[in-house]
């Protein structure tokens, strides 16, 4: 059964860093692209990057370039996303998916909440 | 960059009413179009993908249509758990993966 299993939820403050993490399970890892997608309170689906785990190539949303970085560890099946300074307009639900070619999602792990707040 | 235009932005319906969302792209993308239905609280689920084609173990009474810049999703008798919002997203070009604002459905 394939599985995408994220880190629990964060509360930060602002200028904090973070680092989330996306385990997946149950297909192999490193043959499959990963997206982040993000969804602020009470808005839509915002997909900010995919990475390939087997070569680590990484592409990023225009939107998201510089505002944050994604990183796979692929001898423990895991994707991350990390800011390095958060700002209160971070917070927001994180999703990771599993992306099928050409370019779907087709499994999504179950979230993970950031809260970022003084 | 291709934008994906959806209507209505909410609708309300019956239960057993036939519901149409449309998804509308800024430029021509062939049949590269997923739709996905996000529960309240929920993750986000797979429905369609390439246009038309169901996910494994999507009930038979949603269905895709349309290629190009026009794309509808059907719900062919609406059912009180298909209360959700619904996004299409396309993919002709990785990495640009753009949703739409998605559509709320709600039970009349």
């Amino acid at each position: 059964e394939v599985q995408l299993v994220q880190s629990g939820a964060e509360v930060k403050k602002p200028g904090e860093s973070l680092k989330i993490s996306c385990k997946g399970s149950g297909y192999s890892f490193t043959s499959y692209w990963i997206g982040w997608v993000r969804q602020m309170p009470g808005k839509g689906l915002e997909w900010m990057g995919i990475i390939y785990p087997g070569d680590s190539d990484t592409r990023y949303s225009p939107s998201f370039q510089g505002q944050v970085t994604i990183s796979a560890d692929k001898s423990i099946s895991t994707a991350y996303l990390q800011w390095s300074s958060l700002k209160a307009s971070d917070t927001a639900m994180y999703y990771c998916a599993r992306l099928v070619r050409p370019w779907y999602f087709d499994y999504w792990g179950q979230g993970t909440l950031v809260t970022v707040s003084s | 960059d291709i934008q994906m235009t959806q209507s209505p932005s909410s609708l309300s319906a019956s239960v057993g009413d036939r519901v149409t969302i449309t998804c509308r792209a800024s430029q021509g993308i062939s049949n590269y179009l997923a739709w996905y239905q996000q529960k309240p609280g929920k993750v986000p689920k797979l429905l369609i993908y390439a246009a038309s084609t169901l996910q494994s173990g999507v009930p038979s009474r949603f269905s895709g249509s349309g290629s190009g810049t026009d794309f509808t999703l059907t719900i062919s008798s609406l059912q009180p758990e298909d209360v959700a919002t619904y996004y299409c997203q396309k993919y002709n070009s990785a990495p640009r993966l753009t949703f739409g604002g998605g559509t709320k459905v709600e039970i009349k």
